[in-house]
């Protein structure tokens, strides 16, 4: 069966100092791959999203950036986070049989103070 | 302007009542799909729905896509704690269906 696997799950960051957030999945090949924000218990809204290694596609400008540089694995990056960076990150893979439907990972939580 | 509008924002009820939540939108879709999100989780997929006017059921949860496939309901009955959480409509999207846009979510409470 598949698994996706998020870390951290909490990440308190001050301004101005850099981001990693890690995504695998496991039980699957050539995923698609995508990595949302939600703020306070609305809906979610798409960052990146990829097809696969070393392509991706930003939906909106911002302070963040994501790399590709495993089949299974995505990662969202920043080199200065800001204020408005905090918020709740979920990756998603879609593929396979499922077609239609996305499965996401437990989230990261991140706090900029 | 919200490609997707659920509605209500918020909804607070005793366990036990009946309920219906919606989504809406202005635009055609080829699917929809509901997902349940609880705190401090991932949102977890209920049902995709694909044919105008069809209706799913998922124990108590019904599902409904309108026969113009431009919105769709959730109607719970005899609501349960369990059901606490927040409700997301999807749609697909982007060339190739790769994207999923949600909708501004359900915040449901059950109240025991």
């Amino acid at each position: 069966s598949q698994t996706i696997h998020q870390w951290p799950a909490t990440l308190v960051q001050p301004v101005g100092s850099p981001l990693s957030l890690e995504c695998t999945v496991e039980g699957t090949s050539n995923p698609n791959l995508y990595w949302y924000r939600q703020a306070a218990g609305r809906g979610l809204q798409l960052l990146f999203y990829s097809v696969g290694i070393g392509q991706i596609s930003s939906e909106v400008p911002q302070n963040l950036s994501a790399s590709r540089p495993q089949d299974r694995q995505f990662i969202l990056s920043s080199k200065k986070l800001l204020l408005s960076d905090s918020g709740f990150y979920l990756c998603a893979w879609k593929g396979g049989r499922a077609w239609r439907e996305q499965f996401f990972g437990p989230g990261t939580r991140l706090t900029v103070l | 302007t919200q490609l997707l509008e659920q509605s209500p924002q918020f909804l607070s009820i005793q366990e036990g009542e009946n309920l219906t939540v919606y989504c809406n939108s202005s635009s055609v879709f080829s699917s929809l799909q509901w997902y349940r999100q609880e705190p401090g989780e991932g949102p977890v997929l209920l049902v995709t729905v694909v044919t105008g006017g069809e209706v799913k059921k998922l124990k108590r949860l019904t599902f409904q896509f309108g026969d113009a496939r431009k919105d769709s309901s959730l109607h719970i009955t005899a609501a349960q704690p369990g059901d606490t959480g927040l409700y997301l409509c999807a749609v697909q999207g982007g060339f190739g269906n790769e994207k999923l846009t949600f909708g501004t979510g359900t915040r449901l409470t059950i109240i025991p």
